[in-house]
């Protein structure tokens, strides 16, 4: 099992462009995520998916849009880059259920934006 | 909202000394509270969770301990090595409903740093 994957690795964006970050996982999770890293500040989520064909917003969803594409892909695109997106953004999935379950992430992907 | 404080930010111990790194929350209806660490580049992984229902769980050198009332809980680690450098974050989620599937809070995180 690869377990969550992400692409790609590593982007450099002017302002004002657009890109969409891709993430699969193939642990038969329900429910997927999308967080950026910024120094200090923890994981933030941007937004999640709790089951295929729901979406919901996250602490930070400004600038961005998702696409839960079937029960394996999550996409987060951003339409128009702007510097305060320059992150590390990492996708994670996990069962869903009422008690809490682990959640895996992906390897993460850095975004730059000038 | 939910809110998750860690301290400390930053933690330096020597070799073989114990390491703890506390959290609090502040909504009384979590019910599940992770603990992950990050490599330098790397993805963050679990390394011990507890459920609300249990005050202490532990597992090997490492521990974590859950005070309800006060809404805090810890991390212990015991006869730290160097490979257990790395970032710590602690997490509380949100009940279960509307918005609450499985929703981690993150804390900003600690860097733990242990020398030889």
């Amino acid at each position: 099992n690869a377990g969550v994957t992400q692409t790609p690795k590593f982007q450099v964006l002017k302002t004002g462009q657009s890109m969409t970050l891709q993430c699969a996982q193939d642990m038969n999770h329900n429910s997927m995520y999308w967080y950026r890293q910024d120094p200090g500040m923890g994981l933030r989520l941007i937004y999640y998916s709790a089951s295929e064909g729901t979406t919901d917003k996250g602490e930070v969803p400004n600038g961005y849009n998702v696409s839960r594409l079937n029960k394996r892909e999550f996409s987060l695109r951003l339409e128009s880059a702007a510097p305060s997106q320059t992150s590390v953004y990492f996708c994670a999935s996990s069962y869903q259920d009422r008690e809490g379950y682990e959640q895996y992430f992906g390897p993460g992907t850095r975004l730059t934006v000038t | 909202g939910e809110n998750v404080e860690q301290h400390p930010s930053t933690l330096s111990v020597q070799e073989g000394d114990s390491a703890v790194i506390k959290c609090t929350y502040s909504d009384s209806a979590s019910n599940y509270f992770p603990w992950y660490k990050q490599e330098l580049g790397k993805r963050p992984q679990l390394i011990i969770d507890i459920r609300s229902n249990v005050g202490e769980k532990k597992d090997q050198r490492i521990a974590v301990t859950l005070n309800k009332t006060a809404k805090h809980f810890s991390l212990h680690i015991t006869e730290t090595q160097p490979e257990d450098s790395a970032v710590y974050f602690c997490a509380a989620k949100r009940p279960f409903g509307p918005g609450g599937y499985n929703k981690l809070i993150f804390g900003a995180g600690t860097r733990l740093a242990v020398h030889p």
